[in-house]
């Protein structure tokens, strides 16, 4: 069936520095993939998203980029700060559906 | 305005209680959905209304009952519960069941005894 694979499940980084999270998924007729930030006990908000038209899409600090040929698709935070701490997930959706497919989530731990 | 709101925040029930949990959203959005949480876990889909029908039923228990009154309201009616659906709830919207981007509500984290 349709998986998304999630790397890594935890992420340490010094403040200032950058966070990379990357997902693999694989139904190649995955066409929208966004980013879920979720805080200790809140919902998931969205942070970003892209489109299968698109290979990346920047918004301040945060950019993913997108690898149709090698269903690859990732998140890129610069200059970290400690609120940046939080569960990050990744979900792919395929046209025609309704369902997102979630990663299995990245805890990140910005250390000031 | 992306919120979606959902009451209550937090729910104790015994296994024979009866409760609900409810979810607005005043973003026009015609799809709905429910989803429960585990720890350390990600989202995962149970139900989604579009056009207040319910479209799409994830095989969730009987003792989980979706029901639409309008756009705008989800309620979800709990009964006879067992420990293990402790986990948190979370109601999301989205424009319509296309490939559109689902706004999540806070959640209700929900403890079965």
């Amino acid at each position: 069936g349709e998986n998304v694979e999630q790397h890594p499940s935890t992420l340490s980084v010094q403040e200032g520095d950058s966070a990379v999270i990357k997902c693999t998924y694989s139904d190649s007729a995955s066409n929208y993939f966004p980013w879920y930030k979720q805080e200790l006990g809140k919902g998931p908000q969205l942070i970003i998203d892209i489109r299968s038209n698109v290979g990346e899409k920047k918004d301040q600090r945060i950019a993913v980029t997108l690898n149709k040929t090698a269903k690859h698709f990732s998140l890129h935070i610069t200059e970290t700060q400690p609120e940046d701490s939080a569960v990050y997930f990744c979900a792919a959706r395929t046209s025609g559906t309704y369902k997102y497919i979630f990663g299995t989530g990245t805890r990140l731990k910005v250390l000031a | 305005d992306t919120e979606v709101t959902q009451t209550p925040k937090h729910l104790v029930m015994g296994m024979t209680n009866k409760k609900s949990l409810k979810c607005e959203q005043h973003m026009g959005h015609r799809a709905m959905y429910w989803y429960k949480q585990k720890a350390k876990k990600p989202p995962e889909l149970m139900f989604v209304y579009s056009y207040e029908k319910l479209s799409i039923n994830e095989s969730v228990p009987s003792r989980f009952s979706p029901e639409c009154p309008n756009s705008s309201l989800l309620n979800l009616h709990l009964h006879a519960l067992q420990p293990e659906d402790s986990a948190l709830y979370l109601c999301a919207s989205s424009q319509s069941q296309g490939p559109e981007t689902q706004y999540f509500g806070p959640g209700t984290r929900l403890l079965v005894l």
